[in-house]
């Protein structure tokens, strides 16, 4: 089992329209949580950390789920240029550096 | 700022060829790491420098040197190329060691498309 799993996509939603990706992953011992945005051909930059009780930025909202292992992103109202790939990503160990575990991403396409 | 500067940006190579990927930060970051990315397997981290003067293997280290040269660069060697190296490499930095300060930010440079034939 891959420590992070996420569905690839892709998503194709019209603009405007609500969206949600879901993450699992495996080590429970897991302290910390993030969504990353990678545009095509592009580096992945942070979009926002997820903390347990639930976060909201914009029109972001991340949520953390720890007895059942999963990370959700929700974006309201997307604009097309939401279209990119999220990764999901999570820091297994405590200490270490910033070893971070990132999932293979899942795919959004806003369209007009 | 410039923040993370990799170079090549792409580079063609033959089985066999040595290369170094090179990789500057100007945010006086404490840890920098090289990660690999290929279709289907996400980012695998290659090699991290935790700080000045350490380096350690991260997943998949296999085939790969790195040097810490100072606080600034990190490079990244493939001594013997092949062609399971054709990929996407991308450099970061951040700016925490322990878990108590840590942001869970990386700083990726814009990657270096690599093709081994």
């Amino acid at each position: 089992r891959k420590e992070v799993e996420q569905d690839p996509g892709p998503f194709n939603v019209p603009e405007g329209a609500t969206v949600a990706f879901n993450c699992t992953y495996s080590n429970s011992a897991s302290q910390s949580f993030f969504w990353y945005r990678q545009d095509c051909r592009k580096e992945p930059k942070l979009l926002m950390s997820v903390y347990s009780s639930g976060n909201e930025d914009g029109r972001f909202t991340a949520q953390l789920n720890r007895a059942s292992q999963y990370i959700s992103l929700l974006i309201r109202d997307s604009k097309l240029s939401d279209s990119a790939t999220y990764l999901c990503v999570v820091k297994p160990f405590t200490g270490g550096g910033n070893k971070l575990t990132f999932g293979t991403g899942t795919q959004l396409k806003v369209e007009l | 700022n410039a923040g993370v500067t990799q170079t090549p940006k792409f580079q063609v190579l033959k089985t066999g060829q040595s290369m170094t990927l090179q990789c500057a930060q100007d945010m006086n970051h404490n840890s920098m790491y090289w990660y690999r990315q290929d279709p289907g397997m996400g980012l695998r981290l290659i090699y991290y420098s935790a700080s000045e003067g350490t380096t350690d293997k991260g997943e998949v280290p296999n085939g790969y040197n790195v040097s810490r040269l100072n606080k600034r660069e990190f490079s990244l060697r493939l001594e013997s190329a092949a062609p399971s190296q054709t990929s996407v490499y991308f450099c970061a930095s951040s700016e925490t060691v322990g878990v108590s300060t840590n942001t869970g930010e990386l700083f990726f440079g814009e990657g270096s498309r690599l093709t081994v034939l």
